[in-house]
């Protein structure tokens, strides 16, 4: 079973400067099974980025994903206002299907 | 407009069963994997179980195998999760979430319901 460890826990940012989460795995993944989602409070998750550094409909071009093997990295490049939130990485497999996420980042107000 | 509209979540006492269903609307239901995915208040989320396209590939996390059954009804287009034996620890908002690519059992969830809550407690 793959293990999704995500770092740091808390990231306290001013709006405007650079976000930089990590998501390590306990062992490689294709780059196209790690997605990243975002979650704000009393809302449902919605996908940023899948294929690790693909952008899903609608997400603005300041957050970018990269990395391969077993680390990989979410990176927001000018927080804005509604930027302040949880991150969660997720793996997948496919026989059977099985899905798996990091404990999550939360991008706080500093 | 595609949606997902979960129901059936409650307050019930350990032991009890539960049966959650999730409503889609909007694209093609049968093409896609589903997914339930839970989460404890103020915790993380936990993937619960996943089923492919056509029902009959199925994924369960340790936590909830031999507890749970996940399964889908093509020409209602809706989700099932039929829950057993609850425990306290089953306690959460339920989400149920479209997989991103056709055909593949598991991939990027691209939609998710706004999610229902299940509480176990005497």
């Amino acid at each position: 079973e793959i293990v999704l460890t995500q770092s740091p826990g808390t990231l306290s940012l001013r709006p405007g400067e650079r976000a930089t989460l990590s998501c390590r795995a306990s062992q490689s993944i294709s780059v196209d099974y790690l997605a990243w989602y975002q979650q704000k409070p009393g809302q449902a998750p919605r996908l940023l980025i899948y294929g690790a550094s693909g952008r899903a409909t609608g997400i603005p071009d300041r957050f970018s994903g990269g990395g391969s093997g077993t680390d990989f990295t979410l990176t927001i490049s000018r927080l804005e206002p509604e930027d302040f939130a949880v991150y969660y990485c997720q793996q997948f497999a496919t026989s059977p299907p099985r899905l798996t996420f990091g404990g999550g980042t939360k991008v706080e107000i500093k | 407009e595609v949606q997902l509209v979960e129901s059936g979540g409650g307050l019930l006492q350990p032991g009890r069963s539960l049966r959650l269903s999730c409503a889609a609307s909007g694209f093609n239901f049968d093409d896609y994997a589903m997914h339930w995915v839970r989460q404890a208040p103020g915790k993380g989320l936990e993937w619960v179980s996943s089923i492919n396209w056509n029902g009959k590939s199925t994924g369960y996390a340790e936590s909830v195998k031999g507890r749970f059954t996940v399964s889908r009804d093509n020409a209602k287009t809706s989700l099932y999760l039929e829950m057993n034996s609850l425990r306290a620890e089953d306690t959460a908002f339920y989400y149920c979430a479209k997989n991103n690519v056709a055909v593949a059992a598991a991939g990027p969830l691209n939609i998710w319901g706004q999610g229902t809550l299940v509480t176990v407690s005497s």
